[in-house]
């Protein structure tokens, strides 16, 4: 079983919809990172939380560290939303990120 | 401010060879990790430099190695290249060293073919 688990692994969605991304883990942690990964390779750190909730536009993410698990939500989905996103956490015995597999985002207009 | 940079974007190697990539960090930053990203594997740590020394290795061959100059610059080497190696290998840099209350900067990324 992976560390870190994401779901789902595709999602596809109409612009203006709601979107939650899911991510659970198993390792201790001090921190997690949500990251943006677009087509071509380029990735965008989008936050790095390790307790409650962070909120940068339309992209809100939260972390519940008893129950190992953080949710990465997009408001009014946009075709430009359209990436992969990745959750990694950084081991807290290792401090090393360890990755999810990430999960593809398809908004269409 | 300028962001990370890797060179070369594409490069294309043969079995046995040897490669060496670079990565230029933000400025200011004095930490580099380095990441391998394949379809099999998905993102995986490589190793992290801070201020030239290595302060984090992940599970990988000896093959792979790595070293920082003083400016923060980075190269990552892979010698005798398997099939296997084949892979976007991407550099990140944030201000001081460790994954755990530091923004990672990432780069575009140098992919990587070994026929």
């Amino acid at each position: 079983k992976n560390e870190v688990e994401q779901s789902p692994q595709n999602l596809t969605a109409q612009e203006g919809e709601f979107i939650t991304i899911n991510c659970s883990y198993s390792v201790g942690i001090s921190a997690l990172h949500w990251l943006q990964q677009h087509p071509g390779g380029g990735i965008v750190s989008l936050f790095m939380l390790s307790s409650g909730k962070k909120k940068h536009g339309r992209l809100i993410a939260t972390i519940n560290i008893q129950e190992k698990h953080s949710s990465l939500h997009i408001t009014a989905s946009h075709p430009r939303d359209s990436a992969v996103y990745i959750c990694a956490v950084a081991s807290y015995n290792t401090d090393k990120l360890i990755f999810g597999t990430g999960t593809r985002l398809q908004v269409f207009p | 401010k300028a962001g990370v940079t890797q060179t070369p974007r594409y490069l294309i190697k043969t079995r046995g060879q040897q490669v060496t990539l670079s990565c230029s960090p933000i400025s200011g930053h004095r930490s580099v990790s380095w990441y391998q990203q394949t379809p099999g594997q998905g993102l995986q740590f490589l190793f992290e430099y801070f201020s030239e020394t290595q302060r984090n290795k992940g599970n990988f061959p000896g093959r792979f190695s790595g070293r920082q100059f003083s400016n923060s610059r980075s190269e990552m080497n892979v010698s005798t290249l398997e099939l296997g190696d084949s892979a976007l290998y991407l550099c990140a840099s944030s201000l001081t060293g460790g994954s755990s209350y530091n923004e990672q900067f990432f780069g575009p990324g140098t992919r990587l073919t070994v026929l």
